[in-house]
């Protein structure tokens, strides 16, 4: 049930792109991103939800595909700030109200 | 507003005692989640509170309990620790209502050491 994350660690110049993908093998509710800076807690980026409807961030950009049960989260011009890991947590139609995260994407943004 | 605080920060115990975390929201926010955050496993759920009722709980053994008192306040309790157990627990605050559709503001963690 738990989401799984691609890539496990991406390591980028300034102002390249980069995206995150997040899968689950069940249907989906929601779709939440959090950033964990090192030695921070997780703070919210955004959540996606089933029908199309998104809150969150205005510089963060996801996509939500809920018929392949897939979000994606896009970085683009990455800035230093952007290091961090990132982790997607899902929440299942049908299931239980408990948001369930994958394991993290580590981000290493480099001038 | 003030964040979401967790005490104590850091905690050492040995093998088989038992430890009491303590977490207080976001003034008004009446739903505490707890989190057990290892390296090897990710963020994992422990339980939901919602309104001094326990809403959801994760796959933990029993010796993991929680609380949540009528200011919203909350503590989770670990009894007979292992090894194992050593991780940062996190707890995070939301408004309410479903969890679906809400964020949540997450506390600095309690980082717990079994020896």
């Amino acid at each position: 049930q738990q989401p799984v994350q691609s890539p496990q660690a991406v390591i980028l110049r300034e102002g390249e792109d980069a995206v995150i993908n997040c899968s689950s093998s069940k249907a989906l509710y929601s779709v939440h991103w959090y950033r964990q800076k090192h030695g921070e807690a997780p703070v919210f980026l955004m959540i996606l939800l089933k029908g199309g409807e998104q809150k969150g961030h205005d510089k963060i950009s996801a996509s939500f595909n809920e018929k392949k049960q897939q979000s994606s989260l896009y970085l683009t011009a990455s800035q230093l700030s952007y290091s961090g890991t990132y982790f997607c947590g899902t929440y299942t139609q049908g299931g239980s109200e408990k948001l369930v995260f994958g394991k993290g994407t580590k981000l290493t943004v480099n001038p | 507003k003030a964040g979401v605080t967790q005490t104590p920060r850091y905690l050492i115990k040995t093998r088989g005692q038992q430890v009491t975390l303590s977490c207080s929201p976001i003034s008004g926010h009446r739903s505490v989640s707890w989190y057990q955050q290892t390296p090897g496993q990710g963020l994992q759920f422990l339980f939901e509170y919602f309104s001094e009722t326990q809403r959801n709980k994760g796959n933990f053994p029993g010796r993991f309990s929680g609380r949540q008192f009528s200011n919203s306040r909350s503590e989770m309790n670990v009894s007979t620790l292992e090894l194992g157990d050593s991780a940062l627990y996190l707890c995070a605050s939301s408004i309410g209502g479903s969890g679906r559709i809400g964020e949540q503001f997450f506390g600095p963690g309690t980082r717990l050491t079994v020896l």
